[in-house]
């Protein structure tokens, strides 16, 4: 199974400020299969990268994803008050099981 | 508009049973595969089981494996979680999840949730 680690744990950033957030898997991820998630207290997940680079519809410019293989980063640009979450990346290899990083949590300083 | 809506959670006691649902609208339900995802208090998200689009193929995380079973009606555009020998470990809010059809096997749509306690 394919572990991911996500770092940092916490982020604590400015409104305005860039954001970077890494996760690393274990093993080589197709970057087809690697997504990032964005959760507020209380909603579920949403969708906000596929593909590792791919916006899922309707999420703004300012977040971006990139990277292969073993290493993937979600970078949003300016960050927004509604940005302040936590993220998640997400490997679903040729078959089950998927994993998910233990998550990074974006607040504001 | 794609909607997901899950229910049947609830307190439980330990070793009990408990049947989710997902209903589902807004596409063709039987086109997609789907998932079950679950998050304990404070926790981080947890893969729990997932399911073909014609129900033909499943899978269990290993921590559920044995416990409970992923089914889907798609005559009634409805996922189902079958739990049993709950455990306090199980105790979570259960999402379920539609796999992207592309191709590309992200989770595209996610219902909000419903709440699982086990306790005595």
């Amino acid at each position: 199974e394919i572990v991911l680690t996500q770092s940092p744990g916490t982020l604590s950033l400015s409104p305005g400020e860039r954001a970077t957030l890494s996760c690393r898997a274990s093993q080589s991820v197709s970057s087809s299969y690697l997504a990032w998630y964005q959760q507020k207290p209380g909603q579920a997940p949403r969708l906000l990268i596929y593909g590792a680079s791919s916006r899922a519809t309707g999420i703004p410019d300012r977040f971006s994803g990139s990277g292969s293989g073993t290493d993937f980063t979600l970078t949003i640009s300016r960050l927004e008050p509604e940005d302040f979450a936590v993220y998640y990346c997400q490997q679903y290899g040729s078959s089950p099981p998927v994993t998910f990083g233990q998550g990074t949590k974006v607040e504001i300083k | 508009e794609v909607q997901l809506v899950e229910s049947g959670g609830g307190l439980v006691q330990p070793g009990g049973s408990l049947r989710l649902s997902c209903a589902a609208s807004g596409f063709t339900f039987s086109s997609y595969a789907m998932h079950w995802v679950r998050q304990a208090p404070g926790k981080g998200l947890e893969y729990v089981s997932a399911i073909s689009s014609n129900g033909g193929s499943t899978y269990y995380a290993n921590s559920v494996k044995g416990r409970f079973t992923i089914s889907r009606d798609n005559s009634k555009n409805t996922l189902y979680l079958q739990m049993g020998s709950l455990r306090a470990e199980d105790m979570a809010v259960y999402y379920c999840a539609r796999q992207d059809g592309s191709g590309r096997r992200h989770f595209d749509y996610w219902g909000q949730g419903t709440l699982v306690t086990v306790s005595s």
